[in-house]
């Protein structure tokens, strides 16, 4: 069955620091790749999504992730943390189901808490 | 607002009460997707459907729990006699035909008393 593992639940870090959250999932086949964002209290938003093509996908508010195949990794990067990123991030897999739609298999999330 | 709408935000209900939440899907999507949020975990997926017809429902309890998204109107998420462990953030997604990307509204946070 697919799966996605996020490996760090709980991450704190200090204003101006890097981050760098990881996401690995099992699938064999072509899959779609993608980061949300939900901040408290409101629905989830799209930071970044890889469907092919270059490894390295740029995002909204400076974030960037890159899809290593052999690795079946696609980590979330931002070179400087602010405190406005305070937020859970969920890493997400995609595939083509039954009648043309895409089923997505959620990681279970990062809480990123963000210091002054 | 162009977006995924869903209502209620909030729902209280007492235990074994019906539960009905809604998803107006954004405009020119026919295709809507349920997704439980558990506390402390991810999003699960429940259900897809297109108009008038369940796709994949491989994700739905086995009882108490239905779907649907006629012709006309939102798509409505049925659960009924409702248990504490019911108690959950829903959330709804949708995309249009041939999309991959998916739209997600606010969710509707449902507790059971």
């Amino acid at each position: 069955a697919q799966s996605v593992s996020q490996h760090n639940h709980h991450v704190i870090l200090s204003e101006a620091a890097s981050l760098e959250l990881g996401c690995n999932y099992s699938y064999g086949g072509t899959v779609n790749l993608f980061w949300y964002v939900q901040y408290p209290g409101q629905h989830l938003q799209l930071l970044l999504k890889y469907f092919s093509g270059d490894p390295l996908v740029k995002g909204i508010k400076g974030f960037e992730a890159e899809f290593i195949k052999s690795k079946f990794s696609f980590n979330l990067r931002k070179p400087s943390v602010q405190w406005s990123d305070t937020a859970e991030y969920f890493c997400a897999v995609n595939r083509e189901i039954t009648g043309g739609g895409n089923k997505l298999t959620f990681g279970t999330g990062t809480q990123l808490k963000v210091e002054l | 607002n162009a977006g995924v709408m869903q209502n209620p935000r909030h729902l209280v209900r007492r235990r074994g009460q019906e539960a009905r939440l809604r998803c107006s899907p954004m405009k020119g999507h026919s295709h809507v997707y349920w997704y439980r949020q558990l506390p402390e975990e991810g999003l699960k997926f429940m259900v897809y459907l297109q108009k008038e017809n369940i796709i994949d429902e491989s994700g739905m309890p086995k009882e108490r729990f239905s779907a649907e998204f006629p012709k006309e109107g939102p798509s409505i998420l049925r659960i009924q006699q409702v248990v504490r462990g019911d108690s959950a953030a829903y959330f709804c997604a949708s995309s249009g035909t041939g999309k991959i990307e998916a739209f997600f509204g606010q969710g509707t946070r449902l507790t059971v008393v």
